[in-house]
């Protein structure tokens, strides 16, 4: 499998502000995705990161308030913007591997004041 | 779209004792489904996944089983042990697609 590195781990943020998530694959990888895990809770699929065009979003997420890059096969950021204290959670990154499989980066653990 | 029930939300066992995790799916086009086990502060792991041509799968002390006509699949872990205790998903996605939808999972806690 893919070692998938995430950044930051965590961080604490100012409601309002933007955090920015960078996500970075050790190889080349068609399908990367982005999930949420609200505390206690389960995943939940933000978008698909389209390399080269704009992310396909789940249904209750939004461009504006979630917008992905995927500027190439091993690299992708996802920035969380205007913050409140609803969108504390863990943000994970994802790749997929032999078509099927799911693997997750290590997670950014978010806390908004 | 696919929906994802996993029962029970908690399971309390003794060492040694058996445990089993079930799930129901809807979309009777996914044909894909692994379990994921994700300890405290860690990230979700990929332990074991079954495709719909098969039945059952087995790897070590943990085995899945499918029932593709009744849209179940159950995960079963024998002689448990205290690190098997963890938060474990159900999911159920399309080979080939990566996308998956997660059940709610069940937080598995093994007593010495």
């Amino acid at each position: 499998s893919a070692v998938i590195s995430q950044k930051p781990s965590r961080d604490i943020c100012q409601r309002g502000t933007s955090l920015t998530i960078q996500c970075q694959v050790d190889s080349q990888v068609t399908m990367m995705f982005w999930y949420r895990q609200q505390p206690g809770q389960s995943l939940t699929l933000i978008a698909t990161a389209n390399q080269g065009s704009e992310a396909t979003y789940e249904s209750g997420f939004v461009i504006d308030k979630f917008p992905i890059s995927r500027p190439n096969l091993t690299f992708s950021t996802l920035t969380v913007s205007n913050m409140s204290p609803e969108d504390s959670s863990i943000y994970l990154c994802s790749v997929g591997w032999e078509g099927e499989k799911l693997f997750f980066g290590s997670g950014t653990q978010l806390s908004v004041l | 779209g696919e929906n994802v029930e996993q029962h029970p939300s908690t399971l309390s066992v003794q060492e040694g004792d058996s445990a089993v995790i079930k799930c129901t799916y809807s979309d009777s086009a996914s044909n894909y489904f692994p379990w994921y086990k994700q300890e405290l502060g860690k990230r979700p792991q990929l332990i074991i996944d079954i495709r719909s041509n098969v039945g059952e799968k087995k790897d070590q002390r943990i085995a899945v089983t499918l029932n593709k006509t009744a849209k179940h699949f159950s995960l079963h872990i024998t002689e448990t042990q205290p690190e098997d205790s963890a938060v474990y998903f159900c999911a159920a996605g399309i080979s080939g697609y990566s996308t998956l939808t997660f059940g709610k999972g069940t937080m598995l806690l093994v007593s010495p």
